[in-house]
């Protein structure tokens, strides 16, 4: 099956730092989506990206769908406390109307000191 | 404030018991989804419904029995687990299966 290699798996950063984090996938998929759980909680969507080198804001946070469509990274810009969590990629391919199952990473841990 | 509402969000129960978990959105949406969350591994797709009907059963065991009357409800039925069950139970929801999920804060359940 399709399988999302997640980098890096844990993070730790001094506050006002910048971030990245990346997926990249054996095969290609033309939905990329990154979500961040905090502890206790479910993911929450962050960003969603649906075309081959779009590159998305979400305040401190870009993301961009590779173009080969293998691949996606995610940037926070000038880190807080309040980013700490777990940021998941998942990937989906839909075609013909139908959608496969997203595939998720297996996650990077972020941890900000202060 | 989350629009898929899990129910409970923790769960010990012994492996000879019955009980189910439970999910509802109010997000106007026709899809619900069932995952297991491990410790150190990706999120594991269960099952999906898609306006009340089953679309997918990823090879899950039989001791886990899924149930949507409607498409803003969910429930996982639960009976003689095995310790390895213990997990994260996540549910969410989407307009459609091509369409961004989102997750309510999930079941704790552990096994005994």
């Amino acid at each position: 099956g399709q399988q999302l290699n997640q980098s890096p798996q844990s993070m730790f950063i001094q506050e006002g730092e910048d971030v990245s984090m990346n997926c990249t996938s054996s095969s290609i998929f033309n939905t990329w989506l990154w979500y961040k759980q905090d502890p206790g909680e479910g993911p929450v969507l962050l960003i969603a990206l649906y075309k081959a080198g779009e590159l998305t804001s979400n305040g401190r946070l870009t993301a961009q769908f590779g173009i080969t469509r293998k691949d996606s990274f995610l940037n926070i810009s000038a880190s807080i406390p309040s980013d700490v969590g777990i940021y998941f990629c998942a990937g989906q391919l839909i075609s013909s109307g139908s959608a496969r199952q997203l595939t998720f990473g297996s996650g990077t841990q972020l941890t900000v000191l202060p | 404030e989350t629009g898929v509402t899990q129910t409970p969000r923790h769960l010990v129960m012994g492996m000879t018991n019955k009980k189910s978990l439970k999910c509802e959105q109010h997000l106007g949406h026709n899809a619900m989804y069932w995952y297991k969350q491990s410790a150190k591994k990706p999120l594991e797709l269960m099952f999906v419904y898609n306006f009340k009907e089953q679309t997918e059963n990823n090879s899950v065991p039989s001791r886990f029995s899924p149930e949507c009357p409607n498409s803003s409800h969910l429930f996982l039925h639960l009976h003689t687990l095995q310790p390895e069950d213990s997990a994260l139970y996540l549910c969410a929801s989407s307009l459609g299966e091509n369409q961004p999920q989102h997750f309510g804060d999930g079941t704790r359940l552990s096994i005994l």
